[in-house]
């Protein structure tokens, strides 16, 4: 059974860069068709999709967000990570990592990490 | 952007009721439309994808249903566990996905 885990630095300063990694287990990120995403969700707000990746390298970014989002994969240790740059106290919330189906699934989200609380904080 | 929108941010029903949850697109979308279920402290569980097909293991008092810009959510015989926030998500755009503002389900 797939499973995913964030992990990362849970405080982060502002202006600095904001890193997340999100470990795959019981399957590979290499599959094709599917999606490796981001989302997030702000303190008591409702959810956010940052962007997403395919194990080809291909990225797709919310465009609110695309100046300072960088999404990569690393497949020989079957994880993929975030980096978010100059974080401001508005970028403080809880990271998901999710795997989106094939088209033929449209594209639903359907395995998800745990998430992970991020604050941005001096 | 294509914006999502959930006609109720919360709505109160008593266990075994019928609950039908709204969402709007603010253009067509086909059929790319899912519904996630939110509890609090958790991650979203996907129930349906393609506006009307269930998730596997997802209990069948879960549906929905639409196609274009109008869709629902219904929950027939509402049980303790459904007491959370669900979420409609477009992926049409598949260059911006968006979610609704979600909708809490409360008892009543």
């Amino acid at each position: 059974q797939l499973q995913l885990q964030e992990s990362g630095s849970g405080l982060v300063k502002p202006s600095q860069t904001l890193s997340l990694t999100c470990g795959v287990s019981g399957g590979s990120i290499s599959s094709v068709g599917y999606s490796w995403n981001w989302i997030r969700q702000p303190p008591g707000k409702g959810l956010e999709w940052i962007g997403y990746i395919y194990q080809s390298g291909s990225t797709y970014y919310n465009p609110s967000l695309k100046s300072r989002v960088t999404i990569s994969v690393d497949r020989s240790k079957n994880q993929f990570s975030l980096k978010l740059s100059s974080v401001t106290a508005a970028d403080t919330a809880v990271y998901y990592c999710a795997r989106g189906l094939p088209s033929y699934y449209y594209y639903g989200m359907d395995v998800w990490g745990q998430g992970t609380t991020v604050t941005v904080s001096s | 952007d294509i914006q999502m929108t959930q006609s109720a941010s919360s709505m109160a029903a008593s266990v075994g009721d019928r609950v039908t949850i709204t969402c709007r697109a603010s253009q067509s979308i086909n059929s790319y439309l899912n519904w996630y279920q939110q509890k609090p402290g958790k991650a979203p569980k996907l129930l349906i994808y393609a506006a009307s097909t269930l998730q596997s293991g997802v209990p069948s008092r879960f549906s929905g249903t639409g196609f274009g810009t109008d869709f629902t959510l219904t929950i027939s015989g509402l049980q303790p566990e459904d007491f959370a926030t669900y979420y409609c998500q477009q992926s049409y755009d598949t260059s911006l996905y968006t979610f609704g503002q979600g909708t809490k389900l409360e008892i009543k």
